[in-house]
């Protein structure tokens, strides 16, 4: 099974400042389609989860601007470029090259400071 | 608009069984392999049960593999999960989502959940 691997799993935030996440797996996700099938997803207190970032960079449709999705290989990374209130919440990248079993990170905690 | 809407989630002892039911709306329920993934009180998210399109096909985790059986009934939009012999550590949030058709990405939908408690 692949393991997906976050960093940080608490991330405190100034409102306004950039947050970065990273997201490894043990393996390449790169799939024999040539396509890369690493997700994103933002769960808010409460909520269910939402997916954010499908196939490593691209948005889904009413996802703000300031989130982004990049990297390659076996690296990832979600960033915000100014963190608001509202994006506080769990975090979790998501693996979906190499199924069964489709497997998350543990996810990574993002709070204001 | 699309809908997923779970239930059947409720306490029930150890050993035990339990069926969960998905209702699917807003989309073409029968084109779509659909997911369940749970989440355990304050723990993160852990997928359970995939299905084909068809239900010619099935996925299960190693933990639940023996024990659960995910099934679909395209003519009335509507997946389910029967879960069998629940354990304690089957405590949680199970969510049913959407998942893959030519042409379009899965996990992009999400029902709300619904909680099972295994407990004697």
């Amino acid at each position: 099974d692949v393991v997906m691997t976050q960093s940080p799993l608490s991330l405190p935030v100034t409102l306004g400042q950039p947050a970065s996440i990273s997201c490894r797996s043990s393996q390449s996700l790169v799939h024999s389609d040539g396509n890369t099938y690493l997700n994103w997803f933002q769960q808010r207190p409460g909520q269910s989860p939402r997916r954010l970032i499908y196939k490593v960079s691209n948005r889904d449709s009413g996802v703000p601007d300031r989130f982004s999705g990049s990297g390659s290989g076996t690296d990832f990374t979600l960033k915000i470029s100014r963190v608001e209130a509202e994006d506080v919440g769990i975090y979790y990248c998501m693996q979906g090259t190499h199924w069964p079993p489709w497997t998350f990170g543990q996810g990574t905690k993002v709070e204001i400071k | 608009q699309v809908q997923l809407v779970e239930s059947g989630g409720g306490v029930v002892q150890p050993g035990t069984s339990l069926r969960l039911s998905c209702a699917a709306s807003g989309f073409t329920f029968k084109d779509y392999g659909m997911h369940w993934i749970r989440q355990a009180p304050g723990k993160g998210l852990e997928w359970v049960a995939f299905i084909w399109f068809d239900g010619s096909n099935k996925d299960y985790a190693d933990s639940v593999k023996g024990r659960f059986t995910i099934s679909r009934d395209n003519s009335n939009n509507t997946l389910y999960l029967q879960m069998n012999n629940l354990r304690a550590e089957d405590t949680a949030v199970y969510y049913c989502v959407r998942g893959y058709r030519t042409g379009s990405d899965p996990f992009e939908f999400w029902g709300q959940g619904t909680l099972v408690t295994v407990s004697s």
